[in-house]
């Protein structure tokens, strides 16, 4: 049973497109992150939020945005989809204490291909 | 951007089989070093977090061990089963707190 919660699980849209990638989670952690895979490459940091109203970005670029006006919802947007950013994008949420001995809970993955 | 090396990238079995890999990473700023199994179609799951030198952790038939003096960890599978078959994903996690993955190991294990 899923604690976080990732929609939609595929998106194939059109490049100019306005999209937004949602990432939910209830187990109240205060930490939330985005990575991004290209197929065969590595999990890379794109955005990440220590609480409510804190978004900082990661260490690879990204053209998207992210908000997080509550603790359980962690949006990604781009505003205009371009086919580079076809991707597989993953959200994982971690408790504050997270330096302790608290993997992340990693969501399903939003696998976006802009055509 | 630190630097987190998996080896093998990828690795065939037989079902029976003990195997092993290698995560490699920078052995200054050690805060953690994460073990994550990754199936096709799910999410990736924990399996451990290390964060002492020496340390060992156990569950099941798989363990991993951790040398942060030399930036290496170990992860063992005894006795492989198909449902073994995944990709394994190690993480480093230094003093700022963010995690930096390797490229993972893919697991396949033939019955």
């Amino acid at each position: 049973e899923a604690d976080i919660y990732q929609t939609p699980r595929y998106l194939v849209i059109g490049t100019g497109k306005k999209i937004t990638l949602e990432c939910s989670q209830t187990m109240g952690h205060d930490k939330m992150y985005w990575y991004q895979q290209d197929p065969g490459m590595e999990l890379h940091l794109i955005h990440y939020s220590y609480g409510v109203n804190s978004t900082e970005k990661g260490d690879l670029s990204s053209e998207s945005t992210v908000s997080r006006i509550r603790t359980e919802h962690f949006p990604l947007t781009l505003e205009s989809a371009r086919p580079s950013h076809t991707s597989q994008y993953l959200c994982a949420s971690s408790p504050r204490a997270s330096r302790a001995n608290y993997g992340y809970t990693f969501g399903s993955g939003t696998r976006l291909t802009v055509v | 951007i630190l630097n987190v090396e998996q080896s093998p990238q990828s690795l065939h079995v037989q079902e029976g089989d003990s195997t092993n890999f290698t995560c490699s990473f920078p052995s200054s700023n050690f805060y953690a070093l994460h073990w994550y199994r990754w199936e096709t179609a799910k999410s990736p799951e924990a399996l451990f977090v290390m964060t002492l030198n020496g340390d060992e952790k156990k569950k099941g038939r798989i363990s991993a061990t951790l040398n942060t003096k030399e930036g290496y960890s170990y992860l063992y599978i005894k006795g492989s089963q198909p449902e073994d078959s995944a990709t394994y994903l190690c993480a480093f996690n230094n003093a700022g707190n963010m995690l930096t993955f390797g490229g993972g190991t893919r697991l396949m294990v033939k019955p």
